[in-house]
């Protein structure tokens, strides 16, 4: 079974500081892996999708990167801003059973 | 249309009701999903339909009841509930065809309290 850690779980920064948010997982045959962010009590929203075979997806302030053979993702969030408060999951997705797995997330707080 | 909408976004409902909640897509994605998720907890998988048909249960209690009555629409019918599954209930969506999945995408979800 996939297993998905997502460190730190917590994390508050003032605005203008860049993020680091790591993700480890235990399964390296996934087909993808997404990055998620979701708002209290709401849906979640896709950010980014890596596929297997790419290293790095950019959008925007936004950049992932995947070492699938070492099972580790991060997202990199430039310059933060108070509307980027929120909780960011990692979830890599199983190339036999094409699963969304889920981290517990990260919970950022950017400071005004 | 890039969006999976889920109604109600907010249900309670008495331990003896019976009640449904619907997700509804129009990306032509033909594999659709429920999750439910807790306070403060990552979702968790209950039912995966491919093509219209379920094709995984997480084992997951006879009190939900899933339907997918054509490619766009999913429901997932709630009979005699338990307070303990309160909780928010997402949809999703996915491109498939065979041998390759792609990205999901999720509803807003339904806010569901069973007293």
């Amino acid at each position: 079974k996939q297993e998905v850690t997502q460190i730190p779980a917590a994390l508050s920064v003032p605005e203008g500081e860049n993020l680091v948010l790591n993700c480890s997982f235990t399964d390296s045959a996934i087909y993808n892996l997404q990055w998620f962010r979701q708002d209290p009590g709401k849906g979640l929203t896709s950010l980014l999708l890596i596929q297997s075979s790419q290293r790095e997806q950019t959008s925007g302030r936004l950049n992932a990167s995947l070492d699938k053979s070492s099972g580790r993702s991060t997202l990199y969030i430039a310059a933060s801003q108070p509307g980027d408060s929120a909780t960011y999951l990692c979830a890599p997705q199983g190339s036999n059973d094409y699963k969304l797995s889920f981290g517990a997330g990260t919970t950022v707080t950017v400071r005004a | 249309d890039t969006e999976v909408t889920q109604t109600p976004k907010h249900l309670v409902m008495g331990m003896t009701n019976k009640k449904s909640l619907k997700c509804e897509q129009h990306m032509g994605h033909r594999a659709m999903y429920w999750y439910k998720q807790k306070a403060k907890k990552p979702p968790e998988l209950m039912f995966v339909y491919s093509y219209e048909k379920l094709s995984i249960n997480e084992s997951v209690p006879s009190r939900f009841s899933p339907e997918c009555p054509n490619s766009s629409l999913l429901n997932l019918h709630l009979h005699a509930l338990q307070p303990e599954d309160s909780a928010l209930y997402l949809c999703a969506s996915s491109q498939k065809s065979p041998g390759q999945v792609y990205g999901y995408t999720f509803g807003s979800g339904t806010r569901l309290t069973v007293v």
